[in-house]
């Protein structure tokens, strides 16, 4: 059955500094997709990334990046230069062969950015 | 247009009532999800419909009755609520195969429902 870890419970940065919030996937299919998601205080899940397992290419889209191992069955969320407004609770997750699948999620990461 | 949109935003009532939520998507997709967000914000699936057919119910108490009277449309009934049943219920469609290129999970604003 398929897992997703994210040992982080909280972070807190100030300001300007670089996090990186991590995530381990345990699954047994060889196709499979990762996601990541923000939920804002305002409480709805805003989707961020999608990837599949056959693109082990890190991806960069201002100042978000993602780091995908499939080696350390890791995908690991880095924000640069963080801002106030990157506050909020991020989920990383899975989904077994895609399609219909049902999507597994961690537990999230509460990231607080303070001024 | 709101690609996933579900009401009420918000739902309070007591033990023991009968209460619906319901949602609605407008991207084509065949599959419908249910998740469960509980206080702790761990998001765990409930149900999910493709094409008004139910493929995945999770160990989910019969008082949960999900009904999908199109594929745009996957409401979710709850009888006799409890007040573990307080939570936010977020809805979700998806592309029935990963083939087509829009392929992901589009989630509903959440309901919050309080039971007291």
């Amino acid at each position: 059955a398929q897992k997703v870890t994210q040992a982080q419970t909280e972070i807190s940065v100030v300001e300007k500094e670089d996090v990186t919030l991590d995530c381990v996937y345990e699954t047994r299919d060889t196709t499979y997709y990762l996601f990541w998601y923000k939920q804002p205080p305002s409480g709805e899940l805003v989707f961020l990334i999608r990837r599949n397992s056959f693109d082990e290419q890190n991806e960069i889209s201002g100042r978000y990046s993602w780091n995908f191992q499939k080696s350390t069955s890791s995908f690991n969320f880095t924000i640069t230069a963080s801002q106030v407004v990157d506050s909020a609770v991020y989920f990383c997750a899975l989904s077994e062969k895609g399609g219909s699948e049902k999507l597994v999620f961690g537990k999230g990461t509460k990231l607080t950015v303070n001024p | 247009d709101t690609a996933v949109s579900q009401t009420p935003k918000y739902l309070v009532t007591q033990m023991g009532n009968d209460k619906s939520i319901k949602c609605e998507q407008n991207l084509g997709h065949d599959t419908m999800y249910w998740y469960k967000q509980d206080s702790k914000k761990f998001l765990k699936i409930m149900f999910s419909y493709n094409n008004k057919e139910l493929i995945i119910n999770e160990t989910v108490p019969n008082r949960f009755s999900p009904k999908s009277p199109d594929k745009a449309h996957l409401n979710l009934h709850i009888n006799s609520l409890e007040l573990g049943d307080s939570a936010v219920y977020f809805c979700a469609s998806s592309p029935w195969t990963e083939a087509q290129t829009n392929y992901g999970y589009t989630f509903g604003s959440g309901t919050r429902l309080t039971v007291v």
